[in-house]
């Protein structure tokens, strides 16, 4: 029962690469999630999903690209990576009220 | 910006006392929920409670909402180390809202 589980765990990039995070939820739950946490931050919304295909901004957006072509997965990309987005990257679904995160992607960008 | 507060921001104590953790918010919600966080981990969900409700209680956890004060409170009995971690308040804004919103969270010690 692996749940909710993302890849990579630690990521090191450089200022203006493409860099995808991937995550994978064996539940079939409808609704997935991204955030980013930083200190003074906590978590913020980047992007969410209801359903394959059907996906919509959050919080915090500009930068990202999502994509929802499976159910069980759901791809964060960003574009052309800037040092800001040095953070720690969470996924998560959800079943009724309750949210279910992944362990989080540490990303650094030099 | 971030619907909830936490307060304190951080707490430590000794195993064994009482920890109480409060969260403030600004707009009318449906529920509030509280999150875990162990170091270096995704977030655990704890208990929710409906703005209808106004205490609730899971195993050593109780939490009340206060909805006049749009104020929520956590509090962790007779502590353990294994407690040691951040926790979270977050809100869910309406009956058909989606999203979450977190707090910063406190961060919680228990000293041995």
């Amino acid at each position: 029962d692996a749940g909710i589980t993302q890849s990579p765990r630690y990521k090191i990039t450089e200022t203006g690469r493409q860099v995808t995070l991937m995550c994978h939820q064996t539940w079939s739950h409808s609704y997935m999630f991204w955030y980013r946490q930083d200190l003074g931050h906590g978590l913020r919304l980047i992007y969410y999903s209801a359903a394959a295909d059907i996906t919509d901004k959050g919080e915090v957006p500009d930068g990202y690209v999502v994509s929802r072509s499976k159910t069980e997965n759901f791809p964060l990309t960003l574009e052309s990576a800037t040092r800001s987005q040095t953070s720690v990257y969470f996924c998560a679904s959800r079943r009724g009220q309750t949210q279910y995160f992944g362990p989080g992607t540490r990303l650094l960008v030099l | 910006s971030q619907q909830g507060e936490e307060d304190p921001q951080a707490l430590s104590i000794q195993e064994g006392e009482n920890a109480t953790m409060n969260c403030s918010y600004k707009t009318s919600i449906n529920n509030l929920q509280w999150y875990r966080q162990n170091s270096g981990r995704g977030l655990v969900h704890l208990i929710l409670i409906r703005s209808n409700e106004r205490e609730k209680h899971s195993g050593r956890l109780r939490v009340t909402l206060d909805t006049s004060k749009k104020s929520s409170s956590l509090l962790i009995t007779a502590s353990r180390a294994a407690d040691t971690a951040s926790y979270f308040c977050a809100t869910v804004r309406g009956p058909g809202a989606q999203k979450l919103v977190f707090g910063q969270g406190t961060r919680l010690t228990i000293n041995p």
